[in-house]
């Protein structure tokens, strides 16, 4: 059963901008915080931002002022706003549900951004 | 930034060995430590919590012991459905910092 399901990933040029979403199937998503974490091609996971139940954000260095979280909570959805891209933004980008550890995660969407 | 490292990079072991992964962090971050394990071109999967709280669905031979600066997940009988990469996470502190991973073969 799917509870994350990540959308919103593709081609990009440099200096463009692509919002995510992550939709959750469960009926709490409200009540916990949500995350972005990244993984470029053959490397490792890389937290990228994180909003909590309450609303208060958190970026890492790398896309603070580049990079939006939000979520609709009358949707079940977050999202991720991404600007300003650079070829080392491209990976796949999963959303996950929670403040301390992540479980569960989406299934990831491929953001490429290359000219 | 807290910075992670784990050790070793990589491993090779046989079906039934005990194997051990390390995690040490740059400065303590109590038992606010978590362990995944991601299979190729799958999401990362939730193991350990809390240093060392096993996941709901997570088989027991996975353990994880630690506080402070230094952690271990233990897989205590290796099994062929293991072979996977595994990462630490430190939630202590924001920005949230991973490992740079270890990745278990099976001989």
């Amino acid at each position: 059963e799917v509870q994350l399901l990540d959308s919103g990933g593709g081609l990009i040029e440099p200096g463009g901008s692509l919002r995510l979403s992550c939709v959750d199937s469960e009926f709490t998503f409200s009540s916990f915080a949500m995350n972005w974490v990244r993984q470029a091609p053959g490397k490792g996971l890389e937290w990228v931002s994180q909003i909590t139940s309450s609303g208060s954000t958190y970026y890492a260095d790398s896309v603070k002022g580049r990079f939006t979280i939000s979520r609709d909570n009358s949707k079940n959805t977050l999202f991720l706003q991404m600007t300003r891209l650079r070829a080392e933004d491209t990976a796949v980008y999963y959303c996950a549900q929670g403040r301390d550890e992540f479980d569960p995660w989406g299934q990831g969407t491929l953001v490429t951004v290359s000219s | 930034d807290i910075q992670m490292t784990q050790s070793p990079s990589t491993l090779s072991a046989s079906v039934g060995d005990r194997v051990t992964i390390t995690c040490r962090a740059s400065q303590s971050v109590s038992n606010w430590l978590a362990w995944y394990q991601q299979k190729p071109g799958k999401a990362p999967k939730l193991l350990i919590y809390k240093a060392s709280n096993l996941a709901s669905g997570v088989p027991a031979r996975f353990s994880g012991s630690g506080s402070g600066t230094e952690f271990t997940l233990t897989i205590s009988s290796l099994q062929p459905d293991d072979s996977a990469s595994y990462y630490c996470q430190q939630c202590n502190k924001y920005p949230y910092t991973f490992g740079q991973g270890t990745k278990l073969e099976i001989k």
